[in-house]
């Protein structure tokens, strides 16, 4: 159980053009879903936390209109990288918390991430 | 606001040996404590985790963890290890169960 995707595992994509990724929780349902960044060799930046229904939460430094966020369900997040750039090269991961499960309830399982290149 | 500290950012081991993975926080308040595994271009997976009550906690693979709120430690070990063990540990702190806030990460290399 516990299981959460990500579509695509890895794309590449021209300058200038728009990604999307998608994270979902395959067993359960997740009201928070929250999306990383993770350069080479480094650890993971929380990027933003998403929330089903509303809008995302931004960490501080993360430009909202650069990086689309939508929960439109307790399965689905997904993230929008817009105009990307070369720096915006990076593998994202995405983790979920289960909102009925009390054993996980500060737990986050994640995805198997999503390798973005920019060129 | 919560920090991590992990002191060691690559751990050399032999095969079989024992290891200790060294993971330091800081925070106010109480935390919710975990252990990470990252295999190559790999999501997190979840090796254990202190909530409350006893301060040694086992998870999966045969590691364990010790919390120490007087150091505010929270260091990972496994008695013997196998090559298989060799990937990148992330500890993290939640303050609240909300968001994780991950140290650098330390890389496990097990030689045969």
């Amino acid at each position: 159980g516990a299981v959460v995707s990500q579509h695509p595992s890895r794309v590449i994509c021209k300058s200038g053009t728009s990604v999307k990724i998608e994270c979902r929780s395959l067993d359960f349902q997740a009201t928070t879903m929250f999306w990383y960044r993770q350069f080479p060799k480094q650890s993971l930046m929380l990027m933003a936390t998403s929330n089903e229904g509303s809008k995302a939460t931004y960490e501080q430094g993360v430009e909202k209109d650069k990086f689309l966020i939508n929960h439109a369900s307790l399965t689905l997040s997904t993230l929008t990288v817009t105009s990307a750039h070369p720096e915006d090269s990076s593998f994202y991961i995405c983790s979920a918390r289960d909102s009925e499960g009390l054993a996980g309830a500060y737990e986050q399982y994640f995805g198997p991430g999503t390798r973005l290149t920019v060129t | 606001a919560q920090s991590v500290t992990q002191l060691d950012s690559q751990v050399p081991v032999f095969e079989e040996a024992p290891v200790e993975l060294r993971c330091n926080y800081s925070s106010s308040v109480s935390v919710y404590l975990f252990w990470y595994v990252q295999y190559p271009n790999q999501g997190l997976q979840l090796l254990l985790k202190y909530l409350s009550g006893s301060t040694l906690v086992k998870g999966i693979n045969g590691f364990e963890a010790e919390f120490n709120k007087s150091q505010t430690s929270f260091h990972l070990r496994k008695p013997s290890v196998h090559i298989s063990d060799t990937a990148e540990y992330f500890c993290a702190v939640s303050e609240g169960g909300n968001k994780l806030v991950f140290g650098a990460g330390t890389i496990l290399r097990v030689k045969s």
